[in-house]
């Protein structure tokens, strides 16, 4: 496989449940991120790791967990979430933090919180 | 902060029409610009950018834009759209020497036969 995987695909879960997604990049990328995109909202920046610490935490609720093992792999653990935490959720990885390096996204985990 | 704004949120365009998308970013510093393209049920791939040098930036599958600094813009154009151009488009800025990027709302593109 090539490039960055997200499992799964899709998602639907109760307001009580714990739920993980995963991110997996092969490109050998030092930084990861999870953006959510939500319909009619600008993506929205979650959280940042780079060389597996957490960079930034763009102020997220704490019901999101994000855990990264290593550089090649990203959790966002999940639990109690609402329904208006239904999103696109995608993951991102970059070889640096730099501006001439740049993101090359999952094709994302669709959640929907019933 | 640095904002991004695209305006109309859907576009339609003729095949072999001009694709025009705009694009104006909010900025106290330099900013870095890029566009990004989602396809249906897949990630956003990285269209073309702006960082520093030469104010007309070539991209892929044809696309270019310009940056103007005195108009805070960075619009999006092809020459000729074409059926396989039909996706959403992102701009986005980074003002913090950084990937950190700030993105638009986005522009869904409809190519029509």
């Amino acid at each position: 496989e090539t490039g960055v995987t997200q499992t799964p695909r899709h998602l639907v879960m109760g307001m009580t449940n714990k739920k993980s997604l995963k991110c997996e990049q092969h490109l050998g990328h030092n930084a990861m991120y999870w953006y959510k995109q939500s319909a009619k909202k600008p993506l929205e920046l979650m959280f940042v790791y780079n060389f597996k610490e957490q960079t930034e935490n763009n102020s997220v609720p704490s019901r999101f967990s994000p855990e990264c093992p290593n550089s090649s792999h990203l959790f966002l653990h999940l639990h109690t979430l609402q329904p208006e935490d239904s999103a696109l959720y995608l993951c991102a990885s970059s070889q640096e933090t730099g501006p001439n390096s740049p993101l090359h996204f999952g094709n994302g985990t669709r959640l929907t919180v019933t | 902060a640095q904002s991004v704004t695209q305006l109309g949120s859907h576009v339609s365009v003729s095949e072999g029409a001009l694709v025009l998308l705009r694009c104006n970013y909010s900025s106290s510093v330099p900013p870095y610009l890029f566009w990004y393209v989602q396809y249906p049920n897949q990630g956003l791939q990285l269209l073309l950018k702006y960082t520093t040098g030469a104010t007309l930036v070539k991209g892929i599958n044809g696309f270019e834009a310009e940056f103007k600094k005195s108009e805070t813009s960075f619009h999006l154009t092809k020459p000729s759209a074409h059926m396989s151009d039909a996706a959403e488009y992102f701009c986005a800025v980074s003002t913090r020497g950084n990937n950190r990027l700030a993105f638009g709302k986005g522009n869904q593109v409809v190519v029509i036969p």
